[in-house]
């Protein structure tokens, strides 16, 4: 089946600094890509949906400048979190959907802000 | 947009009884109703779905039904098992281009041994 790789698997940055998040299908071409959040106990909450070779489309409530995606190639989506705080620490998780695949899901980052 | 309600959020049942989860959505334009399995730390992972063509699958112990006039469809686990405990998770979409998933609020199943 398909294969989304998310990388880092975790970590934990100072409160100002940013964070890149990236996503690569490893055996087929994502033209989509969806960005989603879960704090604890929480549900999957989208942020965003990227499109390889355009802007990316923002859920209601999601500051754009501060979580930048790009989507410059059918194999790599990134999410940057920027000038992280405390509140932005959660499990990020991205996901593509492609042909009979379906709906992939790469294995989340586990992001902490200290 | 699509908004998608699941209940109970906290289900707890003996092992080898049966569990059942519900979930409703808005958006009659949905026609993809996967349910994800999530284990801390984790991805979702799919462990059956649905679309509005059809109205209930089975797999194994696992069984969903759908109805579309109701706009709401069900997980069914029947002889539960200790592995089973996780937290589950239904969702909808319209599929058939990139349609994003709107997952439901999620429910924490307990077997008891």
């Amino acid at each position: 089946g398909a294969v989304v790789s998310q990388h880092p698997s975790w970590v934990i940055c100072k409160s100002g600094t940013s964070v890149k998040i990236e996503c690569r299908s490893l055996d087929f071409q994502a033209t989509t890509m969806f960005w989603y959040r879960q704090f604890p106990k929480q549900s999957l909450m989208l942020m965003a949906t990227s499109n390889e070779g355009s802007k990316a489309t923002y859920e209601q409530g999601v500051e754009k400048d501060k979580f930048l995606i790009n989507h410059a190639s059918l194999t790599l989506s990134t999410l940057t979190v920027t000038s992280a705080h405390p509140e932005d620490s959660s499990f990020y998780i991205c996901s593509t959907i492609g042909g009979h695949y379906g709906y992939t899901f790469g294995s989340g980052t586990r992001l902490t802000v200290v | 947009g699509e908004n998608v309600e699941q209940h109970p959020s906290t289900l707890s049942v003996q092992e080898g009884d049966s569990a059942v989860i519900k979930c409703t959505y808005s958006d009659s334009a949905s026609n993809y109703f996967p349910w994800y399995k999530q284990e801390l730390g984790k991805r979702p992972q799919l462990i059956i779905d649905i679309r509005s063509n059809v109205g209930e699958k089975k797999d194994q112990r696992i069984a969903v039904t759908l109805n579309k006039t109701a706009k709401h469809f069900s997980l069914h686990i029947t002889e539960t098992q200790p592995e089973d405990s996780a937290v589950y998770f239904c969702a909808a979409s319209r599929s058939g281009g990139n349609e994003k998933l709107t997952f439901g609020t999620g429910t924490r199943l307990t077997i008891i041994p």
